[in-house]
């Protein structure tokens, strides 16, 4: 079956350093979904990537999306105390799966003030 | 427009007795989803269900687990039986499409078996 690895699985970051976590599938994606996860909380959706070298923007996040729609990247610019959480990527092989993702392991992200 | 409203919030049975999770999806959105998070875990599936159809239960263990979604009121996720091993939190998302379309989930219901 699918897998989807994330690396780190930790990182322990300064406020103001940058952060980065990446996933990698074994499977060509249909697209790739990220979502984060505060302690406690439930997953919220941030992004979805279809095209293929697709980047994509939010304030200090910038998503990415390989060539060969296998892999992809989350990275955020000067990190904030309020970008603690998990962050997960979620693979969709699409095809006849007939909408079923694949949630990577996370990336926890502590941001000491 | 609420969200995705998931009861109970917290939940604890004794061994052997069952558990009964209940997920209103969001307004409009006829696809429900059901995961598994262990303590410092990632999220795993367990079944996808469009109104009254189970279109996925692949993540669904083989025994003691059932799901619906009636053409009336919430999906249900049912654990008969429970074990300590089900103590986890489950999570039920819903989404307006299928085919891997963004899903918004709900709070969790955080079960403990004592």
């Amino acid at each position: 079956g699918q897998q989807v690895m994330q690396i780190p699985q930790y990182q322990h970051v300064q406020e103001g350093e940058d952060f980065t976590t990446y996933c990698n599938s074994s499977t060509t994606l249909s697209n790739i979904q990220w979502y984060k996860q505060r302690p406690g909380g439930h997953p919220v959706f941030l992004i979805q990537l279809v095209k293929s070298g697709e980047v994509k923007k939010q304030k200090r996040l910038t998503f990415q999306f390989g060539e060969a729609k296998k892999n992809s990247s989350l990275h955020i610019t000067a990190t904030q105390t309020t970008d603690v959480g998990t962050y997960f990527c979620v693979a969709n092989a699409g095809g006849t799966s007939y909408g079923k993702l694949t949630f990577g392991q996370g990336t926890i992200l502590t941001v000491h003030p | 427009n609420a969200g995705v409203m998931q009861n109970p919030r917290h939940l604890v049975r004794r061994r052997g007795q069952e558990a009964r999770l209940r997920c209103s999806p969001m307004k409009g959105h006829s696809h429900v989803y059901w995961y598994r998070q262990l303590p410092e875990e990632g999220l795993k599936f367990m079944v996808y269900l469009q109104k009254e159809n189970i279109i996925d239960e692949s993540g669904m263990p083989k025994e003691r687990f059932s799901a619906e979604f009636p053409k009336e009121g919430p999906s249900i996720l049912r654990i008969q039986q429970v074990v300590r091993g089900d103590s986890a939190a489950y999570f039920c998302a819903s989404s307006p499409r299928g085919q891997g379309s963004e899903q918004y989930f709900g709070p969790g219901t955080r079960l403990t078996v004592t």
